[in-house]
């Protein structure tokens, strides 16, 4: 089982819409949660991070997340042309003493159709 | 504030040669990692510093791959012999060293490596 798992789209919004990107995690003892953005050919670029339970908002964007079921999502309202690309759900568990994994799931790539 | 560095951007090689890449961190960041990224997948992590020493190099193919950080600041990778399977983007990141709050990673412009 992977341990992080995210649909890999592509996700078609058109313009405007909200935009529904999920996460699941198979690791119960996970803790801290990020949303990166990568656009086609450069580098993820962070976005969000949340740690508890529920909302937490940013402009645009809304993390949730439910450590119960074991999800993290991410909406993005008014989507825009502009938000065409993949998200990448990154999932970090501390192994004590400074230690810690974070691990990647594969990415949705998001199509914000104007 | 410069971001992360990462040179060559691009490498062509033939399969069993060398190859190394670089990497220079944002000034302050005392941990610095280097992924591994390939087509439609997410980043994996190679190896993990925390200043000049290696942390988490459990993913690191060692028969091939090193890396050395020698004085806690800019990074190199190096693959000898490369294989037609390491072609792939190879993404350096730093961060805030542990304890000092959130775990913002900032990536690198990578280097696309292929292997012919």
């Amino acid at each position: 089982q992977k341990e992080v798992e995210q649909n890999s789209g592509p996700l078609s919004v058109p313009e405007g819409a909200i935009a529904s990107l999920n996460c699941t995690y198979s690791d119960r003892g996970s803790q801290s949660f990020f949303w990166y953005r990568q656009y086609s050919g450069k580098s993820p670029e962070l976005i969000m991070f949340i740690y508890s339970n529920g909302d937490k908002e940013d402009g645009r964007f809304t993390a949730q997340l439910n450590k119960a079921s074991q999800y993290v999502s991410l909406l993005i309202r008014d989507s825009q042309p502009s938000d065409s690309a993949t998200y990448l759900c990154a999932v970090k568990r501390d192994s004590g003493a400074g230690s810690y994994q974070l691990t990647f799931g594969k990415g949705t790539k998001l199509s914000v159709i104007p | 504030e410069a971001g992360v560095v990462q040179s060559p951007r691009y490498k062509i090689i033939e399969k069993k040669q060398p190859v190394a890449f670089w990497c220079n961190p944002i000034s302050g960041h005392n941990t610095l990692y280097w992924y591994l990224q390939n087509l439609g997948q997410g980043p994996e992590l190679l190896i993990r510093y925390e200043n000049e020493e290696a942390v988490d190099d459990s993913q690191l193919p060692k028969d091939r791959f090193s890396a050395e950080r020698l004085k806690g600041v800019d990074s190199t990778l190096k693959i000898q012999p490369a294989e037609l399977g390491d072609s792939a983007v190879y993404l350096c990141a730093s961060s805030l060293g542990p304890g000092q709050g959130v775990y913002e990673q900032y990536f690198g412009p990578g280097t696309r490596l292929t292997v012919t």
